[in-house]
């Protein structure tokens, strides 16, 4: 079945260590998002690509990146992760043309704890 | 500039039961709209979208919504609450530029 997956489900990491986190999808969908989403919250928007263009978020604090490598995969990388950056981490795709690029495609988030 | 407003923090109902989950939206144009329900550590899943086709739109799992322009409501209804129901529902509305606003989410709770 197509699917966005992210890998890993839990991960901790120490305070001021990077950390990376993955997406890949197998539904061919041009644009890749990233949220994140903290305890009893709706998800918000950090960034997202359509295609290789990468789009911020105005608010998307810097310690904050994301790469593309291909249209299958997209990473998220936390450079020096708060105590305040724990939370479900949300990846999801959409296909822009044709009308259905504003149907976003969730994988199952990844839960980032920082100790 | 588009907006998304659920009127519910948290919806309790009883199994068998119909249930109600309210969405008002505003927006300059119009918008394509979505309803995502999310169990507790999981990813969202979609229920089902409005795009400007039907103004009553049928989605998964026995959920449907009614897209009302002159209300501005895009209320999600069931029939019959299950207790496989129970979780979290967000509103969401489409601003276009692949960007979405989310409504801050109402809580199913489905009473045995």
């Amino acid at each position: 079945d197509a699917m966005v997956i992210q890998n890993p489900r839990y991960q901790v990491t120490q305070f001021g260590k990077p950390v990376t986190l993955s997406c890949s999808q197998t539904l061919n969908h041009n644009v890749m998002y990233w949220y994140q989403q903290k305890s009893s919250q709706a998800p918000k928007l950090l960034f997202h690509y359509y295609d290789k263009d990468f789009n911020n978020e105005a608010d998307t604090p810097d310690n904050f990146q994301s790469r593309r490598p291909n249209t299958s995969f997209c990473f998220l990388d936390i450079r020096s992760p708060g105590l305040g950056d724990a939370a479900m981490y949300l990846c999801a795709t959409s296909r822009a043309g044709a009308g259905e690029q504003e149907t976003q495609y969730f994988g199952p988030g990844t839960r980032l704890l920082v100790l | 500039a588009q907006s998304v407003t659920q009127l519910d923090s948290h919806v309790s109902v009883s199994e068998g039961t119909p249930v109600l989950l309210r969405c008002n939206y505003s927006s300059s144009y119009s918008p394509s709209l979505f309803w995502y329900v999310q169990h507790p550590n999981k990813g969202l899943q979609l229920l089902l979208k409005y795009t400007s086709a039907a103004t009553l739109v049928k989605g998964i799992n026995g959920f449907e919504a009614e897209f009302k322009k002159s209300e501005t409501s895009f209320h999600l209804t069931k029939p019959s609450a299950h207790m496989s129901d129970a979780a979290e529902y967000f509103c969401v509305v489409s601003r276009g530029g692949f960007k979405t606003i989310f409504g801050a989410g109402t809580r199913l709770f489905v009473k045995a």
